[in-house]
């Protein structure tokens, strides 16, 4: 199992960017990088996933470098409504525990 | 993307009593669910995964015979905590696995249980 590392909590400005490091050392071939995004009561919702190099969707990037060892998800210009826990998920469907890996999770705090 | 509906998105009920939780995929067949549960300020704790037509696998430590998982149906998924007590409170949440080989999970709502 992938197991992942994430900073516990990280503090913005509004109309700063946020990025926010998952390490996933031991990675397997299949897997896929996949981040969610959880407000207090309600169930995660996803972001944005990625296999290698960079994904930009409307909301954020997930920049993954060659080795595919860590993982950046960018948020641009945050705003107050982001504040939230954010996930790193890393896994396959098919392999094993793909749905296990929520680790701690990184709480971001965006203030005015 | 795909909608996962849970029912009811909160609950209280009597020490003892039990609860039905309902997990709904609405507009793609699901045959692997995920029921976590999450505790004030903590991550997800997966309990179990879900199959259609087959019995549920649990996670280590929980109990099978407390937390009863029907997967009846391509689309539903039930969780039933039987002989609720008040350390059952928490927060469940399910998912339902994308039928995509990317791993991608769709999550439902939530639902909050309170056991007076």
């Amino acid at each position: 199992l992938a197991k992942t590392t994430q900073p516990i909590s990280m503090d913005s400005y509004e109309g700063q960017e946020v990025n926010i490091t998952c390490s996933h050392n031991n990675i397997a071939t299949n897997d896929y990088i996949t981040w969610y995004q959880q407000f207090p009561s309600q169930g995660p919702r996803f972001i944005i996933q990625g296999y290698k190099t960079k994904v930009t969707n409307e909301v954020a990037s997930l920049f993954i470098p060659a080795d595919r060892k860590s993982s950046t998800l960018s948020l641009p210009r945050v705003s107050l409504s982001d504040t939230a826990v954010y996930y790193c998920l890393v896994g396959s469907r098919g392999g094993s525990g793909y749905a296990l890996n929520f680790g701690k999770g990184t709480s971001l705090l965006v203030t005015p | 993307g795909a909608v996962v509906s849970q029912h009811p998105s909160w609950v209280i009920c009597k020490s003892g009593t039990s609860v039905k939780i309902e997990c709904r995929s609405l507009d793609f067949q699901a045959t692997t669910m995920f029921w976590y549960r999450q505790f004030p300020k903590q991550s997800l704790m997966l309990m179990a995964t879900s199959n259609e037509g087959s019995k549920a696998t649990y996670e280590q430590g929980v109990e099978k015979d407390k937390f009863l998982i029907n997967h009846a149906s391509l689309t539903l998924s039930t969780l039933t905590v039987t002989s609720a007590h008040p350390e059952d409170s928490s927060f469940y949440i399910c998912s339902a696995a994308g039928t995509g080989g990317t791993g991608e999970l769709f999550f439902g709502e939530g639902s909050r249980l309170t056991v007076l």
